[in-house]
């Protein structure tokens, strides 16, 4: 158990709709990072927040928005969904936002979009 | 633009048999290097890290990767696999720039 909880599960919507996953860290880290996982793309960065701020953008889409709370969960909102985007959503977190603290990863949330 | 590449997208190997990873990396700078592991519906587990120090890197279920800077290379290996090991590997640094994985299958 890495101790970083992702909710729901599993999500099934239709095409045009909005969702939002939920990611807690585990107890102690206070960096999130949000990745897709998909079989064409494989894992791509999506975004980074550190304390409560964004840190790093990769390539996000515009339709998506995340946030870090100030208890230090973390969503990712994605609209106007489109078949592409079903994937699997893996959040991460990190003690320390520096390059040699490694991830903690959630068991993901996989988005199927119909 | 920064890389890694994971030089086998699937990789069958007969159980009790060594297995070697390929991982690549492209940066002039200090990295630090990880191999993390995803057994099916499950997230990513670290296996092991390189930082600095020790070229030879050991990590958990008997796994180990060298860091070759003049290579640029971080391959991973194991000298016994076992069926539990079948699931994908992932080559990665800056936390930002992953591989595109390596589905080991181990075979009976």
């Amino acid at each position: 158990d890495s101790g970083v909880t992702q909710t729901p599960k599993h999500l099934i919507t239709a095409t045009g709709q909005r969702v939002t996953l939920r990611c807690s860290p585990r107890s102690g880290d206070l960096s999130v990072y949000w990745y897709q996982q998909s079989l064409d793309q494989g894992l791509q960065f999506l975004i980074q927040y550190y304390n409560g701020e964004e840190r790093a953008k990769g390539n996000i889409l515009e339709r998506f928005s995340a946030q870090q709370f100030p208890d230090l969960h973390s969503e990712l909102n994605l609209s106007s969904l489109e078949l592409g985007d079903s994937a699997l959503y893996f959040c991460a977190s990190s003690t320390l936002d520096r390059g040699y603290s490694p991830l903690h990863f959630g068991n993901g949330t996989r988005l199927t979009v119909t | 633009a920064q890389s890694v590449t994971q030089l086998d997208s699937q990789v069958p190997v007969f159980e009790e048999a060594p297995v070697e990873l390929r991982c690549n990396y492209s940066s002039s700078v200090s990295v630090y290097l990880f191999w993390y592991v995803q057994y099916p519906n499950q997230g990513l587990q670290l296996l092991l890290k390189y930082l600095s120090g020790s070229t030879l890197v050991k990590g958990i279920n008997g796994f180990e990767a060298e860091f070759n800077k003049s290579q640029t290379s971080f391959h991973l290996r194991k000298p016994s696999v076992h069926i539990s090991d079948t699931a994908e590997y992932f080559c990665t640094y800056f936390k930002t720039i992953f591989g595109a994985g390596t589905r080991l299958f181990v075979k009976a």
